[in-house]
């Protein structure tokens, strides 16, 4: 059985760097195909996603925040952070990770989410 | 603005059909990319309601049903029922933005 869940701040002045980790079970970050993405949703607002690392280390980022995201991973903790900075009141959201995963070809999107983290930007 | 287009709500009485609309371009779902589908029930996390266009999890009841067509896709849920009343999100990958996009959402009444 898969599961994620999300920890980090609950609260985070503005110009401060947000740290988030998303600790995952049932699955390896190192086989093939394998991926974990982060999404987060303001109040009251859609889903935007952020970023995505993959098995073999590849990142992808929201071009419209890559400048201020990192993901990594760390394979044998089983855990995948997510750094964001400069953060703004306007990042205020719950943040989602979620597993990911193609096999030969099909992909089966993002399967599996853990239960989200609010994060609220206020000085 | 999103990327996919959704429209913001649609409603249906119980036991009606309902769809969901999402519309793309030729660097997302009319590239051949998978849509998948989301449904997000108040207060909740998403959950994965149909992968690779077509495709439900196991677990996911045959009510819903998805399909793809050029740049477009489609939701489609028969036999409303209370508890379909949620919010649905399309979610593809586009090729000239690198990543993930997610439509803007579509609030379903049940009424």
């Amino acid at each position: 059985q898969i599961t994620l869940k999300e920890s980090g701040p609950t609260l985070v002045k503005p110009t401060q760097t947000l740290t988030l980790t998303c600790t995952f079970s049932g699955f390896s970050l190192s086989t093939s195909g394998v991926g974990v993405g982060w999404i987060r949703q303001p109040p009251g607002k859609a889903l935007e996603w952020l970023a995505l690392i993959y098995w073999d280390d590849d990142k992808r980022y929201s071009p419209s925040l890559k400048s201020r995201l990192t993901i990594t991973k760390d394979t044998s903790k089983n855990q995948v952070v997510l750094r964001m900075t400069n953060m703004d009141p306007v990042d205020t959201a719950t943040y989602y990770c979620a597993h990911k995963i193609t096999v030969a070809g099909t992909d089966y999107g993002l399967d599996v989410w853990g239960q989200g983290t609010t994060v609220t930007v206020s000085s | 603005q999103s990327v996919l287009t959704q429209p913001p709500s649609v409603s249906g009485a119980p036991g009606q059909r309902v769809t969901i609309s999402c519309t793309g371009s030729s660097s997302n779902i009319g590239a051949g990319y998978a849509v998948h589908w989301y449904q997000q029930l108040p207060g909740t996390a998403p959950k994965l309601l149909i992968y690779d266009n077509s495709n439900r999890p196991s677990g996911v009841p045959d009510r819903f049903s998805g399909s793809k067509s050029g740049t477009s896709a489609s939701l489609a849920i028969t036999g409303l029922q209370a508890e379909d009343e949620a919010d649905y999100y399309c979610q593809s990958y586009d090729s000239s933005l690198s990543g993930c996009v997610f439509g803007g959402g579509t609030k379903l009444t049940v009424l």
